[in-house]
């Protein structure tokens, strides 16, 4: 089976940095992502990460060791619409096309 | 950007009643899933399509649930007879097919239709 960890809830304040952390067991790992999502909304895709390192974009970046089963995604410059949930989710190399096993989402509140 | 477009937003049945959510993929992905979520809980895994058939399903998605791509355009679940423990936010997905692009890698998300069972 699949066992994907991160916090529940997190709480920061504007224009300070968060990182969230994800821990993932899982067999035959081919990629972690992590995606936003607002209360009621869809979850929309922030980033991937199939090889050991950081892979920045813009206010976030993630990072991945595959050895340790670990992954963080970063935010900088926190604003107040970056309040949320992040969802870590991987991909498994048996899986066809793109199915992904999320963890529970860590929720962010960014307070002013 | 293109997007997933899914029909109803929200759906209310009685309890042993049947549903069909609607879903209309990005138009060039070959791949498309379901996922569900429970309120506060996790998203999970329904099932994914891919060349006219089921290539995957979760174990969530028993005889009571079925798909199906009528035309050139849409993806359709159905659950032919509702329970209470069905009422979740249900999310279609879709992404393009294999290919080296991290685009590929990409699951488009739909809003969802919030399907509550009475």
């Amino acid at each position: 089976g699949q066992n994907i960890d991160q916090p529940t809830e997190m709480t920061a304040t504007e224009g300070a940095i968060v990182q969230i952390n994800c821990t993932y067991q899982t067999s035959g790992f081919n990629g972690l992502f992590w995606y936003q999502q607002h209360a009621g909304e869809a979850p929309t895709f922030l980033s991937y990460n199939v090889l050991d390192g950081l892979e920045e974009k813009g206010r976030f970046s993630s990072f991945l060791s595959r050895s340790k089963g670990y992954s963080y995604l970063l935010l900088k410059e926190l604003q107040m619409k970056d309040s949320a949930s992040y969802l870590c989710a991987v991909k498994q190399i048996k899986a066809a096309g793109n199915k992904l096993t999320f963890g529970g989402g860590t929720r962010v509140l960014v307070k002013p | 950007e293109p997007e997933v477009t899914q029909t109803p937003s929200h759906q209310v049945t009685q309890m042993g009643q049947e549903v069909i959510l609607r879903c209309v993929p990005i138009s060039n992905h070959l791949y498309f899933y379901w996922y569900r979520q429970i309120l506060g809980q996790k998203v999970e895994f329904l099932v994914s399509f891919y060349n006219n058939e089921i290539s995957e399903k979760s174990e969530i998605f028993d005889d009571q649930f079925s798909v199906e791509r009528p035309d050139g355009s849409n993806f359709t679940l159905k659950i032919r007879s509702t329970k209470l423990e069905d009422s979740a936010m249900y999310f279609c997905a879709s992404s393009e097919g294999p290919g080296r692009s991290l685009t590929y890698e990409k699951l488009f998300f739909g809003s969802g239709t919030q399907l509550s069972v009475l």
